[in-house]
């Protein structure tokens, strides 16, 4: 049982650069969540989603893609990269019922030049 | 809006002292609250959880109580040891369970 799995662990993207961020799960869990940290800060939510077909902004969405064809894979699309993209990228999930519990991934670290 | 109130870091303690982190919020309704744990270079671990006034939770020798006169979930340990040594993030859980609301965390540091 891996839990919720992110790759890559670390990108350095060009500005105006594509690229997506993977985020799986092993749990069977409805809800999935990305969120960004900032240096200093809490952690921001951009995308979530309640299950597979169904995704819902959150308090920092511009810039970002997602999409859920999947229980386990919730992916998180940027389609033109901007210095302030630069972050770590964080993707959890929790079950639908049972508790409101959300089981973080290690992050991704992205780095906007 | 929904907003979380946490003391500024870091804090440095030596091991064994007593621990205190403050946590304050502003909510409507009645938020779950929660302390995560975020070790160096990994995601976040969920510590502990309030669901309702005057809940205490409780693990691994850490322990926070929901206090909703004064809109407070302080965490707090009686001997903390350098295995504690990480960043503390207090959040409040709203809307209908998808709106996760962090503090901007405390950094502990607990030396020998």
């Amino acid at each position: 049982n891996a839990g919720v799995t992110q790759t890559p662990k670390f990108r350095i993207l060009k500005i105006g650069q594509s690229m997506t961020l993977q985020c799986t799960q092993d749990m069977n869990h409805n809800y999935m969540y990305w969120y960004r940290q900032d240096p200093g800060m809490g952690l921001k939510l951009i995308y979530y989603s309640v299950g597979a077909g169904i995704t819902d902004k959150g308090e920092v969405p511009n810039g970002y893609n997602v999409s859920r064809s999947t229980t386990e894979d919730f992916p998180l699309r940027l389609e033109l990269a901007a210095p302030s993209q630069t972050s770590v990228y964080f993707c959890a999930s929790r079950p639908g019922t049972g508790g409101y519990e959300q089981y973080f991934g290690p992050g991704t670290r992205l780095t906007v030049t | 809006g929904d907003s979380v109130t946490q003391m500024e870091g870091p804090v440095t303690l030596s091991e064994e002292a007593f621990l205190t982190i403050n946590c304050t919020y502003t909510a409507t309704g009645y938020p779950s609250l929660f302390w995560y744990v975020q070790y160096p270079g990994e995601g976040l671990q969920l510590l502990l959880k309030a669901t309702k006034a005057d809940d205490k939770g409780s693990n691994k020798g850490f322990e926070a109580t929901y206090r909703k006169e004064t809109t407070s979930f302080h965490l707090e340990k009686g001997s903390v040891q350098v295995s504690d040594s990480a960043v503390y993030f207090c959040a409040l859980l709203t809307g209908g369970g998808n709106k996760l609301t962090f503090g901007t965390g405390t950094q502990l540091k607990v030396e020998l």
